[in-house]
């Protein structure tokens, strides 16, 4: 049972352009979410999170919308670089003793010169 | 953000040795760490969270004799692949939660490539 979802195995984006990545959840009691990017044969890399008590949540090039009603969050990047290019997890957390983190199955992200 | 170390980052082992994997928090405390396995283009499973000080907590399915966990300092924890076989073949990644940091970001080590012959 896949409770976090990235149905989009890879995306391409030219250079300066904006980069959107989608992830859908099915557990009403995850309430905080977080983005990793990670390069090959290296370990994840967190980049933002958001609380579910946010719609929304900027850093620099990188903000990350809530949609809870939907049980959704993207993350958007703007302007895309070159070097963004790696692949991008989302992750949710359903709070309590343990801070699990269960992880989406990422999407390939390149960003074309 | 805070600094996790992972040793060895790639080991290959003959079929039936044991092989133990290193995690350090290298700039804060850890009471928790976490242990993931990562197949070829598939998402990091969480295998067993390790407590300071007390048994490590593992995920359905995941073979407690099989994968040791040891957490036996604020800074260190280990994994124990024991009597390896090819198809415990992984990469294998810790995590470990920054207590100074309200929110419930795990920081990750580099990861271990196990290659069983």
């Amino acid at each position: 049972d896949q409770q976090v979802k990235q149905n989009s195995p890879s995306l391409s984006v030219q250079e300066g352009r904006i980069s959107i990545l989608n992830c859908d959840y099915t557990n009403s009691m995850f309430d905080y979410f977080l983005w990793y990017k990670k390069y090959p044969a290296e370990g994840p890399t967190f980049l933002i999170s958001i609380s579910s008590i946010k719609d929304k949540n900027e850093d620099g090039r990188f903000t990350v919308f809530l949609n809870k009603s939907a049980k959704h969050l993207s993350l958007h990047i703007v302007p895309s670089q070159p070097g963004d290019s790696a692949v991008y997890f989302c992750a949710a957390s359903g709070g309590g003793a343990t801070n699990k983190l269960i992880f989406g199955t990422g999407t390939l992200l390149a960003v074309q010169p | 953000g805070a600094v996790v170390s992972q040793h060895p980052s790639r080991v290959i082992c003959k079929s039936g040795t044991s092989v133990k994997i290193e995690c350090r928090s290298l700039d804060f405390q850890a009471t928790t760490m976490f242990w993931y396995r990562q197949f070829p283009k598939k998402s990091l499973m969480l295998m067993a969270t390790s407590n300071e000080g007390s048994k490590a907590t593992y995920e359905q399915g995941v073979e407690k004799d099989k994968f040791l966990i040891n957490h036996a300092s604020l800074t260190l924890s280990t994994l124990t692949v024991t009597s390896a076989h090819p198809e415990d073949s992984s990469f294998y990644i810790c995590s470990a939660r920054d207590p100074r940091v309200a929110k419930n970001i795990q920081y990750f080590g580099a990861g271990t490539r196990l290659s069983v012959l």
